[in-house]
């Protein structure tokens, strides 16, 4: 059973670019968290979706910032300017939402570099 | 404000003896606990969890702790392989609402 698959695994773009990083999440799931992990920060949360409805989105940084789930198979977190300080590892996590169930499943993340 | 929080950056364990991995947590509404171990270029894996209700879960080499008066959890390893080597993180949540807290992280290396 194949887990969760983010792409790309790596990004350069320059400063000022558009990024944007692409989730498909585990099959049956139905929670979708994005994550961002920096030396600074550790692993903090951006924002989650439960059936593909944005619920929590405190995390995000700033405007430059969004996410979309258009469908239960696909999640995408975009960055439009991108700029130096947003380099980071970006984590695509889903779990099944259900009472007692906490376990995330992480895919393997997308290495964000802006120059 | 870090509600979970890891403060041994690494550790170094020889192989087959025990490691013990710590955390602890400021928030008192937390009351279900994970351990995540990620590999290099991987994402986090799920290791092992408990509830508030208990004191200890054990798998196979892998046993947590937890000692809520003292806000404070542990990850043991016994015994300790090479392929353990990784980094371990602790999160917490309260139970029924989503969103984990993830602590800064513990790279644990065993040494032949």
């Amino acid at each position: 059973d194949a887990g969760v698959i983010q792409s790309p695994r790596h990004e350069v773009t320059e400063m000022g670019q558009e990024v944007t990083l692409r989730c498909k999440p585990i099959s049956g799931h139905n929670s979708l968290f994005w994550y961002r992990q920096t030396m600074m920060r550790g692993l903090e949360l951006l924002i989650y979706f439960n059936n593909n409805v944005p619920i929590d989105d405190s995390g995000m940084p700033e405007d430059r910032f969004s996410a979309k789930m258009p469908n239960a198979s696909f999640s995408t977190l975009k960055i439009q300017p991108s700029e130096p300080r947003d380099s980071a590892v970006y984590f695509c996590a889903s779990k099944i939402r259900q009472g007692g169930a906490y376990e995330q499943y992480f895919g393997p993340g997308t290495r964000l570099t802006v120059t | 404000d870090q509600q979970v929080k890891q403060n041994s950056p690494s550790l170094s364990v020889q192989e087959g003896r025990i490691s013990i991995l710590n955390c602890d947590y400021t928030n008192s509404m937390f009351d279900y606990f994970l351990w995540y171990k990620k590999y290099p270029a991987e994402g986090p894996t799920f290791l092992i969890s408990i509830s508030s209700i208990k004191d200890k879960n054990e798998d196979g080499r892998f046993t947590v702790f937890l000692n809520k008066s003292a806000k404070h959890l542990s990850l043991h390893i016994v015994p300790s392989q090479p392929g353990d080597s990784a980094v371990y993180f602790c999160a917490a949540v309260i139970q029924g609402a989503q969103k984990l807290v993830f602590g800064q992280g513990t790279r644990l290396t065993i040494n032949p």
